[in-house]
């Protein structure tokens, strides 16, 4: 499969604990997405990635969020002391750089904070 | 980039034509509309866009409004794999895929 892979499609955590998720994007694709959905409401987007470059951050991401992609590649998603209210459905796209092409969605993580 | 208006939800007959609408009265004249659609479960699926003539696909048209403030997603034979929640959003050229989803509409196919 070459699409874009997000791992773990699930995780559960308690309260106050790190946790990471990783994505790996469409192999040819140098922009890399991150947002994360809440139950019943459309994703929001988080942050941006071109090539290494992190080049967008939104508002919704808290300092206890960091996102890498070290090389280019595959990025992670780092939470930092998880509250509940972080428990969401955390999706991951990729991208050409062109202006307008169309962005590919992973399955996403979902992410369970007790 | 302008907000969309879309209903919360709608029904369709299987294999009858499915016309998901979507207001986008503020759109400016460098923005494209874009639909996606999320089936349950699995992350957005690009379906189409467009900027002001109408589009066509293996999966959907797309009528767009002279004056670009409306749009039409259009199912031409919908089948019960077509449930799912479908988001019209409108980006500039220029925003890469940071993109901006509303609540979007529920179609459920009916057999």
């Amino acid at each position: 499969d070459t699409g874009v892979s997000q791992n773990p499609r699930h995780k559960i955590t308690k309260r106050g604990q790190n946790v990471t998720f990783r994505c790996d994007p469409i192999s040819e694709h140098n922009r890399l997405y991150w947002y994360r959905q809440t139950l019943g409401q459309g994703p929001e987007f988080l942050t941006y990635f071109q090539n290494e470059a992190q080049l967008e951050k939104s508002r919704l991401l808290s300092d206890r969020f960091s996102a890498e992609r070290p090389k280019g590649s595959f990025s992670t998603l780092e939470i930092q002391r998880t509250e509940q209210g972080d428990s969401a459905m955390y999706l991951c796209a990729s991208s050409l750089a062109a202006g307008n092409t169309e962005a590919f969605f992973g399955q996403g993580t979902r992410l369970t904070v007790v | 980039d302008a907000k969309t208006t879309q209903p919360t939800s709608m029904d369709c007959a299987e294999g009858r034509a499915a016309n998901l609408p979507c207001n986008h009265s503020t759109i400016s004249g460098n923005e494209y509309v874009y639909w996606y659609r999320q089936i349950h479960s699995q992350g957005p699926q690009y379906i189409i866009h467009g900027l002001k003539n109408n589009e066509t696909n293996e999966m959907a048209s797309l009528i767009i409004t002279e004056d670009r403030k409306s749009s039409t997603l259009i199912l031409p034979h919908a089948t019960l794999r077509d449930t799912a929640v479908y988001y019209c959003i409108v980006k500039s050229y220029n925003a890469g895929n940071m993109l901006t989803f509303g609540g979007g509409t529920r179609l459920m196919v009916k057999p």
